[in-house]
């Protein structure tokens, strides 16, 4: 039974490109979280979707990124023309159904994300 | 801000020792609570998640204790081995939705 699948683990850019993170929730969970975490920081919430919907990106910067999550295919972080703080952890997360009724989140390995 | 704290950040515990370490948060709003382990280039595994106050959980060595009226979460490790060398991250779940982290107690075991 498959975990939750990030790709790629490593991804280096250069300022003003674009990064695009992966991630495939586990087999049976329909509910995907991205948390980021910044050099010398802690986990941080970015953003929840269902399927096709966005639930709550409280936790994403106003510009510059964007996540989806289509009906067929993985969840897609997007960071385009990046900056050098953008360099971090990206972090993917899968439920079966919310976490406040006492189900886990699911982490995948990470993807570890350097701007030169 | 929600603002979950853990404490210590650092723990060296001898191997055999028993230890544990705090997690506190506001009582308020309260859904669930998480304890997390995360060991160096692997993802946060999970190990409890508690809802009721009172709540206790047990996992082989490690078990986890829930007070929701004073906002604290004690996780213990009994008879500490070198694979529980890891950092320790409790969350607190928000709307049943997001988890807002602590910082983390990261525990080594000396052997």
């Amino acid at each position: 039974n498959a975990g939750v699948m990030q790709n790629p683990r490593h991804l280096v850019r250069r300022r003003g490109q674009e990064a695009r993170l992966r991630c495939s929730p586990m087999k049976g969970h329909s509910h995907v979280y991205w948390y980021r975490q910044l050099p010398e920081e802690g986990l941080k919430f970015m953003v929840y979707l269902q399927k096709e919907n966005i639930i709550d990106e409280s936790g994403m910067p106003k510009e510059r990124f964007s996540a989806e999550f289509p009906k067929e295919g993985p969840s897609i972080l997007r960071i385009q023309q990046v900056v050098r703080g953008d360099s971090a952890a990206y972090f993917c997360a899968s439920s079966p159904q919310t976490g406040g009724s006492g189900q886990p989140q699911h982490f995948g390995d990470g993807t570890r994300l350097s701007i030169l | 801000i929600l603002n979950v704290e853990q404490s210590p950040q650092s723990l060296h515990v001898q191997e055999g020792d028993s230890t544990n370490f705090t997690c506190s948060f506001p009582s308020s709003n309260f859904y669930a609570l998480h304890w997390y382990r995360w060991e160096t280039a692997k993802s946060p595994e999970a190990l409890f998640v508690m809802t009721l106050n009172g709540d206790e959980k047990k996992k082989g060595r490690i078990s986890a204790t829930l007070n929701t009226k004073e906002g604290y979460s004690y996780l213990y490790i009994k008879g500490s081995q070198p694979e529980d060398s890891a950092t320790y991250l409790c969350a607190l779940s928000q709307g049943a939705q997001k988890l807002v982290f602590g910082q983390g107690t990261r525990l080594a075991i000396n052997p």
